[in-house]
């Protein structure tokens, strides 16, 4: 079955850089794009940017321009997520997930269990 | 970047009840709009997608309809493992927003 799952908790400081791991099992690697999507405490969700794990192209929120680096591993079917610069506002879960397309239209249809990402100094 | 509105925010309802959830784009998105149900403490998981289209394993209670900007999500005889948050999410071109969830309460 299609599995999505990511690196632990972390603890950073204003100003640091956190780097999240999605390892997926159960599908081609290779076939589907995947996105991160993030939510701050008591908040919605809020799309951060995606990669094509082919070619390693990547497309990013605005908001998150110079800011964020998404990378893959295809040897190890890992994608990653580096987040630079980070303030208080930047505390949320971090989730991947799996864009599965069926005749052009494309949706979520599987998710990694969450990162959660705390600031503090 | 299009605009995702929800409404209602949130929503207090009993078993058995039958919920209408709306969403709305701030241009048209054809059909491309999803629904994610989102349990406290956990990730989201997708209910519909292409505004209409049942993902697998989703108790047939659930539907969607609507293209364009308007769009809807309802629920039939509301099951206690139903409340919780719902999201719409256009795919129609990025950035994938979302809307801001209706939570619904018992």
């Amino acid at each position: 079955q299609v599995q999505l799952v990511q690196s632990g908790a972390e603890v950073k400081k204003p100003g640091a850089s956190v780097k999240v791991s999605c390892k997926a099992s159960g599908y081609t690697f290779t076939s589907y794009s995947i996105h991160w999507v993030r939510q701050a405490p008591g908040q919605g969700l809020e799309w951060m940017g995606s990669i094509n794990p082919t070619g390693g192209y990547t497309d990013d929120a605005q908001k998150f321009q110079g800011r964020v680096a998404m990378t893959r591993d295809t040897s190890t079917s890992t994608v990653y997520m580096e987040l630079k610069s980070l303030t208080s506002k930047d505390t949320a879960v971090y989730y991947c997930a799996r864009d599965f397309g069926a005749g052009g239209f494309y949706y979520f249809d599987s998710w990694g269990q969450g990162t959660l990402v705390t600031v503090s100094s | 970047d299009i605009q995702m509105t929800q409404s209602p925010l949130s929503l207090s309802a009993s078993v058995g009840d039958r919920v209408t959830f709306t969403c709305r784009a701030s241009q048209t998105i054809s059909s491309y709009l999803n629904w994610y149900q989102q349990r406290p403490g956990k990730a989201p998981t997708l209910l519909i997608y292409a505004a209409s289209s049942m993902q697998s394993g989703v108790p047939s209670r659930f539907s969607g309809s609507g293209s364009g900007t308007d769009f809807t999500l309802t629920i039939n005889s509301l099951q206690p493992e139903d409340f919780a948050t719902y999201y719409c999410q256009q795919s129609y071109s990025s950035p994938h927003s979302f809307g801001p969830g209706t939570r619904l309460d018992i």
